[in-house]
């Protein structure tokens, strides 16, 4: 089945401890990107990759890195988390970027306190 | 600034009417133009896609019209079912410095009644 995973689905974490939320997809899509959603704000977008080795930044890249070493794979990395970060993460991907339909994985609610 | 904007008052119609969700945007200049629908606490799920040339596109009972001298676009659902009941995103592509991003309006929540 065609799909994009994220793990973990939800995660509580405590300021300042590392934490890596991984996006795999099976559809051999080039573009892969972040979004986080918050109430009142909507989806921001927070890093995309064009291709392998291939990233930029979103709207909100502040206090996030990412790597696309692999097709398939867009971990999300937070070195230090806030309780800013507290929000809901999707993983999108698509065929060859922006002027195709965006799959998006099932989201990662992460609480950091 | 680049700003998308659409209904930020939730659209309540009764079943088997039409929904209309409207979604403008400024300082932009999309080659395309996409819809998802948004259930809570799940991802977004691609319903339609507009490129600038096309004035309209139809799928099933969704319609779409992408007016690029008004900087609209508008989202119609026909014979609505209670089961449309959903937050509808419109997104826009932006060029950057290194290729396109995609960015999202907040969103119209839509709740069709029996």
């Amino acid at each position: 089945e065609a799909q994009v995973t994220q793990n973990p689905r939800y995660l509580i974490t405590v300021t300042g401890k590392k934490l890596t939320v991984t996006c795999s997809q099976n559809m051999n899509h080039e573009y892969m990107s972040w979004y986080r959603q918050d109430p009142g704000l909507g989806l921001r977008q927070i890093y995309y990759s064009m291709n392998v080795e291939v990233t930029d930044k979103g709207d909100v890249p502040e206090g996030y890195k990412v790597s696309r070493k692999e097709k398939r794979n867009f971990p999300l990395i937070l070195e230090s988390p806030s309780p800013n970060q507290t929000s809901l993460y999707f993983c999108a991907s698509s065929l060859a970027g922006v002027t195709h339909e965006q799959f998006f994985g099932p989201g990662t609610r992460l609480t950091v306190l | 600034s680049q700003k998308i904007e659409q209904n930020s008052e939730a659209l309540n119609i009764q079943e088997g009417k039409t929904a209309t969700l409207t979604c403008n945007y400024t300082n932009y200049s999309p080659a395309y133009l996409q819809w998802y629908r948004q259930d809570p606490g799940r991802g977004p799920v691609f319903l339609l896609l507009i490129r600038e040339n096309e004035k309209e596109k139809r799928k099933e009972r969704l319609k779409v019209t992408f007016d690029t001298t008004l900087k609209q676009s508008l989202f119609h659902i026909t014979a609505s079912q209670p089961a449309d009941s959903a937050t509808y995103l419109c997104a826009l592509d932006m060029y950057t410095n290194s290729g396109y991003a995609l960015n999202f309006g907040k969103g119209t929540s839509l709740l069709v009644t029996p």
